[in-house]
């Protein structure tokens, strides 16, 4: 069983939608959260970082963890085509475990 | 700025050739990681080194050796490889192990 799990998706919403991507993690160990970004044929790009429950906000994108019930969140407000892309998330001990990553295609 | 480059970007191999991948980073950093990407299977660490002259193994570290000879090199080698080896191979590096990870774009590894 990996220690992270995400929904492969593919995941395909209209311009201007929220997206909404989650993960779980087995690894109570785990410290900092990450969300990365990757576009087709590119290496992955890091889009968000944290390292406690609750929320972060960046621009148009909201990063939610709870390590209680070790859920991994991301939103998308306003989402552009731009966003096509396939997104992974990962937790870190010492070094990073990644789900599967969720591909997402924003329709213009 | 390059940043974390990979040499090759493609290469097209018969089941028992060997052959070495190349990564370079020229941003200083202790930490190097090789990756595998597979449909489905996310990406998966394969070996790491925390510093110059360090290896170690990752989740799926058989069939493959890695160097560190220099701090701003890491060589991923396969002696004989496998079709289930074809996969996209990324590299990546950090300042330390709680940091960002910056890869490179992606080496293309086909095993006929």
């Amino acid at each position: 069983q990996k220690e992270v799990e995400q929904d492969p998706g593919p995941l395909s919403v209209p311009e201007g939608a929220i997206v909404s991507l989650n993960c779980t993690y087995s690894n109570s160990a785990f410290q900092y959260f990450m969300w990365y970004r990757q576009y087709s044929r590119k290496g992955p790009e890091l889009l968000m970082y944290t390292y406690s429950s609750g929320n972060k906000e960046d621009g148009r994108f909201t990063a939610q963890v709870d390590k209680s019930s070790k859920y991994i969140s991301l939103f998308i407000r306003d989402s552009q085509p731009s966003d096509s892309a396939t997104y992974l998330c990962a937790g870190n001990d010492y070094k990073l475990s990644f789900g599967a990553g969720t591909t997402v295609t924003v329709r213009a | 700025n390059a940043g974390v480059t990979q040499t090759p970007k493609f290469r097209v191999l018969k089941t028992g050739q060997s052959m070495t991948l190349l990564c370079a980073q020229d941003m200083n950093h202790e930490y190097m990681y090789w990756y595998r990407q597979d449909p489905g299977m996310g990406l998966r660490l394969i070996h790491y080194s925390v510093g110059e002259g360090t290896t170690a193994k990752g989740e799926v570290p058989d069939g493959y050796n890695v160097s560190r000879l220099k701090k701003q090199n890491f060589l991923l080698g396969l002696e004989s490889a496998a079709p289930s080896q074809t996969s996209v191979y990324f590299c990546a590096s950090s300042y330390n192990e709680a940091g960002e990870l910056f890869f490179g774009e992606g080496s293309r590894l086909t095993v006929l």
